[in-house]
């Protein structure tokens, strides 16, 4: 146990519905993140958030929104996905933001049809 | 855009011999660059990590070793057991708070 906690850990949804991944961190750390997993590539940095401010967006589109209500748990709410975006989501928090441990939470595989 | 390259992207070695992964950088900035293991079903966990201002760093049996005027940063695996059996990623930083991944080297131990 890594002390970052994710759920669902497998979610099937079609591109019309709307959806919430949790993460919950139980580290004491200020800074969050939300990464997306795909096969053979690197991880992309998709939000990051410290002391519940987001301070990064990578460029990411409008149908992930990412919500951080305290500096504890994390969101991603997703609406109306394309198939490409099927993967691995993973959570992450670290002491603070900057060069840091990240500790992961084990993930949530989306599968969008 | 910057990025960092990972080789090999799988790697086979047998029980007891040592694997060796290497990764490049773009940043000349990046002063942080960490290793990670993943597991099946797990997210990643960082192994080891070295600082710009250090060359070689040791944990028992891995050690990294970082090389800034070339920018290349390498992990070594010694004594391999079947529990090194996963994927490894390395990562270097950017700006304050960014880290930038490799593709991963997925490390099969034969018995």
């Amino acid at each position: 146990e890594t002390g970052v906690t994710q759920t669902p850990r497998h979610l099937v949804m079609g591109m019309t519905n709307k959806k919430s991944l949790k993460c919950e961190q139980h580290l004491g750390h200020n800074a969050m993140y939300w990464y997306k997993q795909s096969a053979k590539k690197p991880l992309e940095l998709m939000f990051v958030y410290s002391l519940e401010e987001r301070v990064e967006n990578n460029s990411v589109p409008s149908r992930f929104s990412p919500e951080c209500p305290n500096s504890s748990h994390l969101f991603l709410h997703l609406h109306t996905l394309q198939p490409e975006d099927s993967a691995l989501y993973l959570c992450a928090s670290s002491q603070d933001q900057g060069p840091y441990e990240q500790y992961f939470g084990p993930g949530t595989r989306l599968t969008v049809t | 855009g910057e990025n960092v390259e990972q080789h090999p992207s799988t790697l086979s070695v047998q029980e007891g011999d040592s694997a060796v992964i290497k990764c490049t950088y773009s940043d000349s900035a990046s002063n942080y660059f960490p290793w990670y293991k993943q597991e099946l079903g797990k997210g990643p966990q960082l192994i080891i990590d070295i600082r710009s201002n250090v060359g070689e760093k040791k944990d028992q049996r891995i050690a990294v070793t970082l090389n800034k005027t070339a920018k290349h940063f390498s992990l070594h695996i010694t004594e391999t057991q079947p529990e090194d059996s996963a994927v490894y990623f390395c990562a270097a930083s950017i700006g304050n708070y960014q880290l930038i991944w490799g593709a991963g080297t997925k490390l099969i131990i034969k018995p």
